[in-house]
């Protein structure tokens, strides 16, 4: 049981470059996430999906773009990488549930030059 | 106003002392309350959830009131272990299907 999962672990991309950055989960959980975490900003809610098929908008979901084919794969989309968009992404998911437990990936460090 | 706002801190403690944390909300739907730990350059791990009646895991109390919509943590004969930042979560709507992190407070247990 590996819980979550995210490729890859660290990337570094040029301006304008585009990337996807792939969590999987063996937890057979309804709820993923995808958040950002900045320096004094905490973490930040890109997009999440409830279900397989299903995605919506989290409090800053501009320049991203998800996908969830899926139940165990949540996929986040760069399409034209900006240098305000590095930071520290870690992708979540839980059980459906309003007091169900949220377990974090290892997270994916992004640098955009 | 943040959804949910915490003291960042840092706090520097000394091994041993006892240590307490509050956090506000703002959404008063929310139903759902946790403490995360968060170790540096790490993901959050649920450190407890947050009862509406209060409960205690070993040396860590979390206690919610709704009413002033406030949740504390509580930690007692604090290690060096414990140094870590600390994050105040909410259900941030109706069905909770989105939680809401406080930006964190850090702790450093000083031996």
């Amino acid at each position: 049981n590996a819980g979550v999962t995210q490729t890859p672990k660290f990337r570094v991309l040029k301006t304008g470059q585009s990337m996807t950055l792939l969590c999987a989960q063996d937890m057979n959980h309804e709820y993923m996430y995808w958040y950002r975490q900045d320096p004094g900003m905490g973490l930040r809610l890109i997009h999440y999906s409830v279900g397989e098929g299903t995605t919506a908008k989290g409090e800053v979901p501009d320049g991203y773009n998800v996908s969830r084919l899926k139940k165990q794969n949540f996929l986040l989309g760069l399409e034209s990488a900006a240098p305000s968009q590095t930071s520290v992404y870690f992708c979540a998911s839980r059980l459906a549930g309003g007091t169900e437990t949220q377990y974090f990936g290892p997270g994916t460090r992004l640098l955009v030059l | 106003r943040k959804e949910v706002e915490q003291d960042p801190g840092p706090f520097n403690v000394p091994e041993g002392a006892t240590v307490a944390f509050n956090c506000t909300y703002s959404n008063s739907a929310s139903q759902s309350f946790f403490w995360y730990r968060q170790d540096c350059r790490k993901e959050p791990k649920l450190l407890m959830s947050v009862y509406s009646s209060g409960n205690e895991d070993g040396r860590f109390t979390a206690q919610l009131n709704r009413a002033s919509q406030y949740i504390s943590l509580l930690i007692r004969d604090s290690k060096l272990s414990d140094s870590a930042t600390y994050l105040c979560v909410a259900g941030a709507n109706f069905g909770n299907e989105k939680l809401t992190f406080g930006t964190g407070t850090r702790l450093t247990i000083i031996p």
